[in-house]
């Protein structure tokens, strides 16, 4: 299995600030056939389910504002935040999105000072 | 709009089954991969397999095998977990996610859309 790993496990930060987390796969999530990164990133706020924010790596979906980035390649990816508002105070996880079975990082918990 | 309706919490004696149901409306169901995930002390999230409603093909984590039987009802656009022989270690909220394959964006099981949520509780 694709083991994901995810630092820092918690961040506090203060609205404005921007905000850059890690998340490393245990194997390569390249395609070498199309060079893409099969990776996703989540939002996850207290009591609601998961929301997709990227794929691809850095594809941002549909309606995710734009101060929300991601990047890398490989084995190594981040996840920016810009300018953190108070609504961006949830966890954030990575999923391999490339080989079975389906993995998930433990998460990184964004606090707002 | 797109909505994922999944059925209300459970709680089960050790040793029960018992079966989650997820609606979908507002998009094509036999486009969409549907998956599901468990999420344990609200906290980690562990992928237990999926299902494609078109054709009934499943995967599923070999750590959930024997565990979950995942079904899909095309004429009611409704997917199906049933989850066997439950011990305390199974108490968490179960999700269901649907995926849309983008394979040359990058994303083949990348969950656009989530449940609520189920709660199931195991407890005696």
């Amino acid at each position: 299995d694709i083991v994901m790993t995810q630092s820092p496990s918690s961040l506090s930060v203060s609205a404005g600030e921007k905000v850059t987390m890690s998340c490393k796969s245990s194997q390569s999530l390249l395609n070498s056939g199309n060079q893409k990164n099969y990776l996703a990133w989540y939002q996850q706020k207290p009591g609601q389910p998961p929301k997709l924010l990227i794929y691809g790596a850095s594809t941002r979906e549909s309606g995710v504002p734009d101060r929300f980035t991601g990047s890398g390649s490989g084995t190594d990816f981040t996840l920016t935040i810009s300018s953190v508002q108070a609504e961006d105070l949830a966890v954030y996880y990575c999923q391999n999105d490339h080989s079975y079975p389906l993995t998930f990082g433990a998460g990184t918990k964004l606090e707002l000072k | 709009e797109v909505q994922l309706q999944q059925s209300g919490p459970e709680l089960v004696k050790p040793g029960a089954s018992m079966k989650i149901s997820c609606k979908a409306s507002g998009y094509s169901f036999t486009g969409y991969t549907m998956n599901w995930v468990k999420q344990s002390h609200g906290k980690n999230l562990e992928w237990i397999g999926l299902i494609n409603p078109y054709n009934g093909g499943t995967s599923y984590n070999q750590k959930f095998k024997g565990k979950a039987t995942l079904t899909v009802d095309k004429s009611s656009s409704t997917a199906y977990m049933e989850l066997l022989s439950l011990t305390s270690e199974d108490s968490a909220v179960y999700y269901c996610a649907s995926s849309y394959y983008r394979y040359d964006e990058g994303a083949v099981y990348a969950m656009d859309y989530w449940g609520q949520g189920t709660s199931v509780t195991v407890s005696s």
